[in-house]
């Protein structure tokens, strides 16, 4: 069975441009959650979709976005990037069902290495 | 948010067991605990979770206090391929899902 996959694996913009990574879910899995890691926060969640639907948001600024499609792969896009925006992010999948998050173990993608300069 | 601590640090010899402390004592009853582990240039792994029970699997075993305020990974023989970042959290629907720093485990031979 394929793990998640994460596109592209590096990445490099400048400050106010914006940018698109691209999540795959592994096969049979409907939630998606995204992360960014840095060394000074650690790793901090975006938000996750289940369906299509955003179901949970964490404490990032409107400039973070994402959506899924009908496959339950996922997209997350920076608009308007800034320098602290450089970091790792990291998109997991999971069995959940509509019930519920955190039942399920969740499992990561190798993450996107974002640098703004 | 519910919240954990951990400690930064700790260190363990090969082959002994390491006992992982994590206290959330604002956890609620629907909380489930999980704890992940990532490797140095790795997304993080899934170790074991757990919401009122102790639970075992073949990495590790995770002890939960009677009042899950804390919990404990526990690994029963530590080896090198065990040195990493661990991290607890708390999985419910609505929360903000921040992993922190978590521990650094330091296995030495």
């Amino acid at each position: 069975k394929a793990g998640v996959t994460q596109t592209p694996r590096y990445l490099i913009k400048t400050r106010g441009q914006q940018v698109t990574l691209s999540c795959s879910p592994i096969s049979g899995h409907r939630s998606v959650s995204w992360y960014q890691q840095t060394p000074g926060q650690g790793l901090q969640f975006l938000f996750e979709y289940f369906s299509e639907t955003q179901r949970n948001k964490g404490n990032f600024p409107g400039r973070f976005s994402g959506r899924q499609f009908s496959n339950s792969r996922s997209e997350m896009n920076v608009s308007t990037l800034e320098l602290g925006d450089s970091a790792l992010y990291l998109c997991a999948s999971s069995l959940e069902t509509s019930g519920g998050f955190g039942y399920n173990e969740q499992f990561f993608g190798p993450g996107t290495r974002l640098t703004v300069l | 948010d519910a919240k954990t601590t951990q400690p930064n640090s700790m260190e363990s010899n090969e082959e002994e067991p390491v006992h992982l402390p994590c206290n959330h004592s604002t956890i609620s009853g629907t909380d489930y605990i999980h704890w992940y582990r990532q490797l140095p240039s790795q997304g993080p792994e899934y170790v074991i979770h757990g919401l009122t029970s102790n639970v075992n699997n073949r990495m590790a075993s995770l002890a939960i206090a009677e009042d899950r305020k804390s919990s404990t990974l526990i690994l029963h023989r530590a080896t090198l391929r065990d040195a990493a970042v661990y991290y607890c959290i708390l999985l419910n629907s609505g929360y903000a899902l921040n992993f922190g720093k978590g521990t650094s485990l330091l296995v030495t031979p």
